[in-house]
């Protein structure tokens, strides 16, 4: 299957400080990418779909300014939690689409705002 | 927009028995459905796939179904095996490149 990579893995954060959140297609172009957030013991919630050289659609009750998402290129999304609180603190999982359907993950975000 | 029920929330099964995994969807315009395996703190993994074209699809020990009349489909584990132990989630999309809407989650475990 196709490779996504994600960076950083871990990340500990004060609360109110922004965090970036990297998500590379090391071997595919992605039009496309998704923006997940995972809390324990539960689904996979999306946040945003990120598509490459324009703004970001936002799911509904997902603040906009708070995770900002570039797509500047075919290999790289970015999300960023702005002004981060504990309540952020979750699994953040990205994915881009290979080919017409199959969508792969990359390896997620542990973020912890303390 | 589209939901997605996942039954059971967790599977309980003996090494070499079948596991069962059951899911519906309200959208009749989805004709996509994944199914992914995702270890603790691992990132979710694509086992198998279904469109709407196709009723079965059979990958070694692992299958799905789909009836797309009852807008519900499956995945069959046969002889299962102590890896088999994850949590696996169905998903469904109404078109290529679109997004997932993921069911719940089965939390299975394989007993030795």
């Amino acid at each position: 299957g196709a490779v996504v990579s994600q960076h950083p893995s871990r990340v500990i954060c004060k609360s109110g400080t922004s965090v970036k959140i990297e998500c590379r297609s090391l071997d595919f172009q992605a039009t496309t990418m998704f923006w997940y957030r995972q809390f324990p013991k539960q689904s996979l919630m999306l946040m945003a779909t990120s598509n490459e050289g324009s703004k970001a659609t936002y799911e509904q009750g997902v603040e906009k300014d708070k995770f900002l998402i570039n797509h500047a290129s075919l290999t790289l999304s970015t999300l960023t939690v702005t002004s981060a609180h504990p309540e952020d603190s979750s699994f953040y999982i990205c994915s881009g689409i290979a080919g017409a359907y199959e969508q792969y993950f990359g390896p997620g975000t542990r973020l912890t705002v303390t | 927009g589209e939901n997605v029920e996942q039954h059971p929330s967790t599977l309980s099964v003996q090494e070499g028995d079948s596991a069962v995994i059951k899911c519906t969807y309200s959208d009749s315009a989805s004709n996509y459905f994944p199914w992914y395996k995702q270890e603790l703190g691992k990132r979710p993994q694509l086992i198998i796939d279904i469109r709407s074209n196709v009723g079965e699809k059979k990958d070694q020990r692992i299958a799905v179904t789909l009836n797309k009349t009852a807008k519900h489909f499956s995945l069959h584990i046969t002889e299962t095996q102590p890896e088999d132990s994850a949590v696996y989630f169905c998903a469904a999309s109404k078109a290529a490149g679109n997004k997932l809407t993921f069911g719940g989650g089965t939390r299975v475990l394989v007993k030795p």
